[in-house]
């Protein structure tokens, strides 16, 4: 079964504006990360944050958890065409020996 | 290798036949995953490896479902009997230890049963 659920689960902006994309989950975790799904592709990670962090950067992604919340959040900002794509969070479980995928927010940029 | 690679790429099968499906995970991986994911949505956890061992198979959804990875490097999920509900991409992923690292995936295999 899925761990994460994201949010929206489809969103469409314009190329140049910022596209912010919710995950929730349920359980404790050791850290939760991000992934990116071209159409027809393999999942490419791109980012990871640990249970004691609170945001992270890295290029034009920030990422921020809230563990009391059990919640995350992924900015893209400036976005390009390019970032169209699923965007799936996906969590380290506590004891757990696998990544529990959430169900995926669908990002199209429009040119 | 530089990246996990998986084969064939799509499979094309009638009901009640035998499929088996190859990842080559990159090489300094010990672990190797397999997941099952259905249009729309994301990846499920069906079994892991570290090295040659199998801690963990609880996500195979049936006895119909195998996998192996006799020397700690190429592994193959093989469907016995497949059946219609058993189409979905299926996706190998390996990382350098246990499950926290990142993981990379490979393309991943387009299965089709009729």
């Amino acid at each position: 079964s899925q761990q994460g659920e994201e949010d929206p689960q489809a969103l469409s902006i314009q190329e140049g504006e910022n596209a912010t994309m919710n995950c929730s989950y349920k359980t404790s975790i050791n850290n939760l990360q991000w992934y990116r799904q071209n159409s027809g592709r393999g999942l490419v990670h791109l980012i990871l944050i640990r249970s004691n962090e609170r945001e992270k950067h890295s290029g034009r992604l920030r990422v921020t958890l809230d563990t009391s919340k059990k919640s995350s959040s992924l900015l893209i900002t400036a976005s390009r065409a390019a970032d169209t794509a699923s965007y799936f969070c996906a969590t380290d479980e506590t004891g757990a020996n696998n990544l529990f995928f959430g169900t995926g927010t669908r990002l199209t940029v429009i040119p | 290798g530089a990246g996990v690679s998986q084969s064939p790429r799509y499979k094309v099968t009638k009901r009640g036949q035998d499929v088996t499906l190859r990842c080559d995970p990159i090489s300094s991986h010990a672990t190797l995953y397999w997941y099952q994911q259905a249009l729309g949505q994301g990846p499920e956890f069906l079994t892991y490896f570290n090295y040659e061992a199998q801690p963990d198979k609880s996500g195979l959804p049936s006895d119909r479902f195998s996998a192996e990875r006799p020397e700690g490097s190429i592994s193959t999920l093989t469907i016995q009997r497949t059946e219609q509900r058993d189409s979905a991409m299926y996706r190998c992923a390996s990382s350098r230890d246990r499950a926290g690292d990142t993981q990379y995936f490979g393309p991943g295999t387009r299965l089709t049963v009729l």
